[in-house]
Protein backbone atom coordinates (compact mmCIF):
# COMPACT_ATOMS: atom_id res chain seq x y z
CA UNK A 1 0.00 0.00 0.00
CA UNK A 2 1.24 3.44 -0.69
CA UNK A 3 1.64 5.51 1.92
CA UNK A 4 1.67 9.41 2.82
CA UNK A 5 2.62 10.99 5.61
CA UNK A 6 2.68 14.01 7.40
CA UNK A 7 4.23 15.31 10.15
CA UNK A 8 1.68 16.71 12.43
CA UNK A 9 -1.83 16.26 12.41
CA UNK A 10 -2.37 19.47 14.23
CA UNK A 11 -0.78 22.58 15.03
CA UNK A 12 -1.35 25.78 16.47
CA UNK A 13 1.05 28.65 15.66
CA UNK A 14 1.09 32.01 16.27
CA UNK A 15 0.87 34.95 13.69
CA UNK A 16 4.32 35.51 11.93
CA UNK A 17 6.07 32.52 12.99
CA UNK A 18 7.84 30.62 10.20
CA UNK A 19 5.79 27.18 9.85
CA UNK A 20 7.28 24.01 8.33
CA UNK A 21 4.72 20.91 7.18
CA UNK A 22 6.69 17.86 6.40
CA UNK A 23 5.42 15.20 3.72
CA UNK A 24 6.83 11.53 3.19
CA UNK A 25 5.80 8.95 0.67
CA UNK A 26 7.05 5.39 0.38
CA UNK A 27 6.50 4.69 -2.79
CA UNK A 28 8.80 6.28 -5.34
CA UNK A 29 6.37 8.50 -6.62
CA UNK A 30 7.25 11.46 -9.12
CA UNK A 31 5.02 14.06 -8.18
CA UNK A 32 3.98 15.62 -5.00
CA UNK A 33 1.17 18.23 -3.94
CA UNK A 34 0.22 20.48 -1.73
CA UNK A 35 -3.20 21.52 -1.54
CA UNK A 36 -5.50 23.46 1.32
CA UNK A 37 -8.80 22.36 2.07
CA UNK A 38 -11.69 25.14 3.55
CA UNK A 39 -15.06 24.51 4.18
CA UNK A 40 -17.39 24.75 1.24
CA UNK A 41 -14.51 25.39 -1.06
CA UNK A 42 -12.92 22.38 -3.28
CA UNK A 43 -9.35 21.44 -2.48
CA UNK A 44 -6.76 23.92 -3.77
CA UNK A 45 -3.48 23.72 -4.99
CA UNK A 46 -1.02 25.80 -3.34
CA UNK A 47 2.23 23.74 -5.06
CA UNK A 48 3.50 21.13 -6.81
CA UNK A 49 6.96 19.72 -7.95
CA UNK A 50 7.29 16.64 -10.51
CA UNK A 51 10.98 16.09 -10.11
CA UNK A 52 13.94 16.51 -6.67
CA UNK A 53 14.04 20.65 -6.95
CA UNK A 54 11.64 20.60 -9.38
CA UNK A 55 8.32 23.20 -8.39
CA UNK A 56 5.60 24.63 -9.90
CA UNK A 57 3.24 27.34 -8.64
CA UNK A 58 -0.60 26.08 -8.40
CA UNK A 59 -3.18 28.27 -7.52
CA UNK A 60 -2.65 29.99 -4.69
CA UNK A 61 1.13 29.87 -4.10
CA UNK A 62 1.17 33.66 -2.23
CA UNK A 63 2.27 32.99 1.24
CA UNK A 64 4.24 29.52 0.54
CA UNK A 65 6.98 28.36 -0.69
CA UNK A 66 8.24 24.72 -0.77
CA UNK A 67 10.71 22.83 -0.80
CA UNK A 68 11.51 19.08 -2.47
CA UNK A 69 15.53 18.36 -1.50
CA UNK A 70 14.85 14.51 -2.12
CA UNK A 71 12.35 12.07 -3.89
CA UNK A 72 10.47 11.59 -1.13
CA UNK A 73 10.14 14.55 0.63
CA UNK A 74 7.97 17.79 -0.23
CA UNK A 75 7.56 20.09 2.33
CA UNK A 76 5.62 22.89 2.52
CA UNK A 77 7.01 26.46 4.51
CA UNK A 78 4.89 29.25 5.37
CA UNK A 79 7.37 32.05 5.70
CA UNK A 80 5.26 34.54 8.14
CA UNK A 81 1.98 33.07 9.57
CA UNK A 82 -1.36 34.62 9.62
CA UNK A 83 -4.63 34.11 10.73
CA UNK A 84 -5.94 33.59 6.73
CA UNK A 85 -3.71 30.40 6.30
CA UNK A 86 -5.79 28.60 9.11
CA UNK A 87 -6.76 25.73 7.13
CA UNK A 88 -6.41 21.74 6.53
CA UNK A 89 -3.78 21.08 4.46
CA UNK A 90 -3.47 17.97 2.44
CA UNK A 91 -0.63 16.16 0.64
CA UNK A 92 -0.67 14.29 -2.32
CA UNK A 93 1.49 11.83 -4.70
CA UNK A 94 1.33 10.05 -7.75
CA UNK A 95 3.12 7.59 -9.77
CA UNK A 96 3.90 9.49 -12.76
CA UNK A 97 2.26 12.85 -14.65
CA UNK A 98 0.66 10.70 -17.18
CA UNK A 99 -3.50 11.13 -17.40
CA UNK A 100 -4.30 7.07 -16.87
CA UNK A 101 -1.78 6.68 -14.08
CA UNK A 102 -2.57 10.20 -12.12
CA UNK A 103 -4.32 8.42 -8.61
CA UNK A 104 -3.13 10.58 -5.98
CA UNK A 105 -2.74 9.21 -2.84
CA UNK A 106 -3.38 11.49 -0.03
CA UNK A 107 -1.76 12.26 3.48
CA UNK A 108 -4.33 12.44 6.47
CA UNK A 109 -3.90 16.20 6.61
CA UNK A 110 -2.68 18.72 8.87
CA UNK A 111 -4.59 20.61 10.56
CA UNK A 112 -3.21 24.37 10.91
CA UNK A 113 -4.32 27.34 13.17
CA UNK A 114 -2.87 30.50 13.16
CA UNK A 115 -3.55 33.01 16.54
CA UNK B 1 -13.68 28.83 -16.85
CA UNK B 2 -12.79 25.07 -15.37
CA UNK B 3 -15.56 24.24 -12.41
CA UNK B 4 -16.66 21.17 -10.77
CA UNK B 5 -20.37 21.44 -8.88
CA UNK B 6 -21.69 19.11 -6.38
CA UNK B 7 -24.95 18.65 -5.47
CA UNK B 8 -26.62 18.37 -2.91
CA UNK B 9 -24.21 19.86 -0.31
CA UNK B 10 -25.56 17.40 2.13
CA UNK B 11 -27.04 14.27 2.47
CA UNK B 12 -28.61 12.30 5.36
CA UNK B 13 -30.80 8.94 4.64
CA UNK B 14 -31.02 6.25 7.10
CA UNK B 15 -29.10 3.32 6.82
CA UNK B 16 -29.91 0.54 4.15
CA UNK B 17 -30.99 3.03 1.53
CA UNK B 18 -29.62 3.96 -1.75
CA UNK B 19 -28.34 7.87 -2.88
CA UNK B 20 -27.11 9.57 -5.61
CA UNK B 21 -24.55 12.09 -5.57
CA UNK B 22 -24.53 14.50 -8.54
CA UNK B 23 -21.26 16.21 -10.34
CA UNK B 24 -21.28 18.76 -13.38
CA UNK B 25 -18.48 20.09 -15.20
CA UNK B 26 -17.43 22.43 -17.12
CA UNK B 27 -13.61 21.07 -17.75
CA UNK B 28 -12.11 21.28 -21.11
CA UNK B 29 -10.25 19.44 -22.59
CA UNK B 30 -11.59 16.25 -20.55
CA UNK B 31 -8.98 13.91 -19.58
CA UNK B 32 -10.87 11.39 -16.83
CA UNK B 33 -13.07 11.69 -13.68
CA UNK B 34 -12.68 10.45 -10.38
CA UNK B 35 -14.55 10.05 -7.09
CA UNK B 36 -13.29 10.19 -3.91
CA UNK B 37 -13.94 9.55 -0.13
CA UNK B 38 -13.19 11.50 2.32
CA UNK B 39 -13.79 10.68 5.96
CA UNK B 40 -13.73 12.97 8.57
CA UNK B 41 -10.23 13.81 9.72
CA UNK B 42 -8.77 11.99 6.68
CA UNK B 43 -7.10 12.36 3.47
CA UNK B 44 -9.70 11.69 0.22
CA UNK B 45 -8.83 8.27 -1.18
CA UNK B 46 -10.15 7.59 -4.70
CA UNK B 47 -12.94 5.42 -5.43
CA UNK B 48 -13.47 5.08 -9.16
CA UNK B 49 -12.15 6.73 -12.46
CA UNK B 50 -13.37 7.02 -15.76
CA UNK B 51 -11.92 8.29 -19.62
CA UNK B 52 -13.67 9.44 -21.80
CA UNK B 53 -15.21 6.54 -23.49
CA UNK B 54 -16.36 4.95 -20.09
CA UNK B 55 -20.15 5.70 -19.15
CA UNK B 56 -20.02 3.16 -16.11
CA UNK B 57 -17.71 1.63 -13.31
CA UNK B 58 -18.21 0.13 -10.26
CA UNK B 59 -16.28 -0.35 -7.09
CA UNK B 60 -18.60 -2.44 -4.72
CA UNK B 61 -21.61 -0.62 -3.87
CA UNK B 62 -20.07 2.65 -5.29
CA UNK B 63 -21.31 2.99 -8.99
CA UNK B 64 -20.20 5.81 -10.89
CA UNK B 65 -21.52 7.31 -13.94
CA UNK B 66 -20.40 9.75 -16.77
CA UNK B 67 -22.43 11.04 -19.14
CA UNK B 68 -19.95 13.36 -21.30
CA UNK B 69 -21.95 15.05 -23.62
CA UNK B 70 -24.04 16.66 -21.08
CA UNK B 71 -20.98 16.87 -18.66
CA UNK B 72 -22.14 14.91 -15.73
CA UNK B 73 -21.41 12.41 -13.45
CA UNK B 74 -23.14 10.73 -10.59
CA UNK B 75 -22.08 8.10 -7.67
CA UNK B 76 -24.43 6.13 -6.73
CA UNK B 77 -24.77 4.53 -3.40
CA UNK B 78 -26.49 1.11 -2.82
CA UNK B 79 -27.67 -0.20 0.67
CA UNK B 80 -25.84 2.54 2.36
CA UNK B 81 -24.08 1.41 5.66
CA UNK B 82 -23.00 3.70 8.96
CA UNK B 83 -18.91 3.79 7.39
CA UNK B 84 -20.44 5.10 4.33
CA UNK B 85 -20.35 8.33 6.43
CA UNK B 86 -17.83 10.81 4.33
CA UNK B 87 -17.33 13.43 2.18
CA UNK B 88 -17.82 12.51 -1.58
CA UNK B 89 -15.32 14.68 -3.44
CA UNK B 90 -16.00 14.43 -7.89
CA UNK B 91 -12.66 15.55 -9.10
CA UNK B 92 -11.77 16.22 -13.00
CA UNK B 93 -8.75 16.17 -15.31
CA UNK B 94 -8.41 18.59 -17.89
CA UNK B 95 -5.27 18.13 -18.96
CA UNK B 96 -1.55 16.87 -18.43
CA UNK B 97 -0.52 19.55 -15.91
CA UNK B 98 -1.19 18.57 -12.30
CA UNK B 99 -2.61 22.72 -11.97
CA UNK B 100 -5.35 21.18 -14.39
CA UNK B 101 -6.64 18.61 -11.73
CA UNK B 102 -9.71 20.38 -10.29
CA UNK B 103 -11.92 19.67 -7.21
CA UNK B 104 -15.43 19.91 -6.31
CA UNK B 105 -16.15 20.95 -3.14
CA UNK B 106 -17.68 17.36 -1.98
CA UNK B 107 -21.14 16.30 -0.61
CA UNK B 108 -21.41 15.44 2.94
CA UNK B 109 -23.39 12.31 3.15
CA UNK B 110 -24.60 10.88 6.89
CA UNK B 111 -26.02 7.88 7.45
CA UNK B 112 -28.04 7.45 10.00
CA UNK B 113 -28.96 3.91 11.74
Amino acid sequence: DVKVTQSSRYLVKRTGEKVFLECVQDMDHENMFWYRQDPGLGLRLIYFSYDVKMKEKGDIPEGYSVSREKKERFSLILESASTNQTSMYLCASTPTRLAGADTQYFGPGTRLTVL
Amino acid sequence: KNQVEQSPQSLIILEGKNCTLQCNYTVSPFSNLRWYKQDTGRGPVSLTIMTFSENTKSNGRYTATLDADTKQSSLHITASQLSDSASYICVVRGGSSASKIIFGSGTRLSIRP
